[in-house]
């Protein structure tokens, strides 16, 4: 079965600062990989999304992951963040064969002081 | 365009109570269904998922179920409401193809007193 780790639950940056959230991976087969966002009093929505070719994704926002297959991992990085990406990061794993039964981190709770 | 509805979006229950949640899907056919759990640091949980209509999987063992009557119809249930069911409860779909991700309902807020 998948599972999926992010290790840090909350990371407070000061704006202009740059932005690196771990999430790793269990699963031997072939994986989607995503990240979601939930900001504060809105629902859950994509931010970037992994099925397969280049590993490094980029996606709304200035956000980026790489897909390390090697080391299981789909890091969330930003160079620079600002006070609106305050939000609650998640990290989602998804069988690419078979039925999809998607799996998600516990979440990092990202603070962006002004 | 695909749609996911989800209400109510906030319910208070007493203890013992009956509970139902509905989810349902517009603009898509024979879609992936989830429910899950949103529970501060423990990210979202999930509880039941389907890939048809009665073919429903349970995740973790708990005090609630769920049911598909219809293709596009998802509805998470009890039968008596416990405190610990309290929670923000997500509805969310997926195509039923590879490579797809999933849209997520608004969610509800439940709290048992």
């Amino acid at each position: 079965a998948q599972s999926v780790s992010q290790h840090n639950h909350h990371v407070i940056l000061s704006e202009a600062a740059s932005l690196e959230l771990g999430c790793n991976y269990s699963y031997g087969g072939t994986v989607n990989l995503f990240w979601y966002v939930q900001y504060p009093g809105q629902h859950l929505q994509l931010l970037l999304k992994y099925f397969s070719g280049d590993p490094l994704v980029k996606g709304i926002k200035g956000f980026e992951a790489e897909f390390i297959k090697s080391k299981f991992s789909f890091n969330l990085r930003k160079p620079s963040v600002q006070w609106s990406d305050t939000a609650e990061y998640f990290c989602a794993v998804k069988s690419a064969t078979g039925f999809q039964k998607l799996v998600f981190g516990t979440g990092t709770r990202l603070l962006v002081s002004p | 365009s695909q749609t996911i509805h989800q209400w109510p979006a906030t319910l208070v229950q007493p203890v013992g109570s009956p509970l139902s949640l509905e989810c349902t899907v517009e603009g898509t056919s024979n879609p992936n269904l989830y429910w899950y759990r949103q529970a501060a640091g423990r990210g979202l949980q999930l509880l039941f998922y389907s890939v048809g209509i009665g073919q429903i999987s349970s995740e973790v063992p708990q005090n609630l179920s769920a049911s598909r009557p219809q293709d596009r119809q998802f509805i998470l249930s009890s039968k008596k409401l416990l405190l610990s069911d309290s929670g923000f409860y997500l509805c969310a779909w997926t195509r039923d193809t590879l490579n797809t991700e999933a849209f997520f309902g608004q969610g509800t807020r439940l709290t048992v007193v």
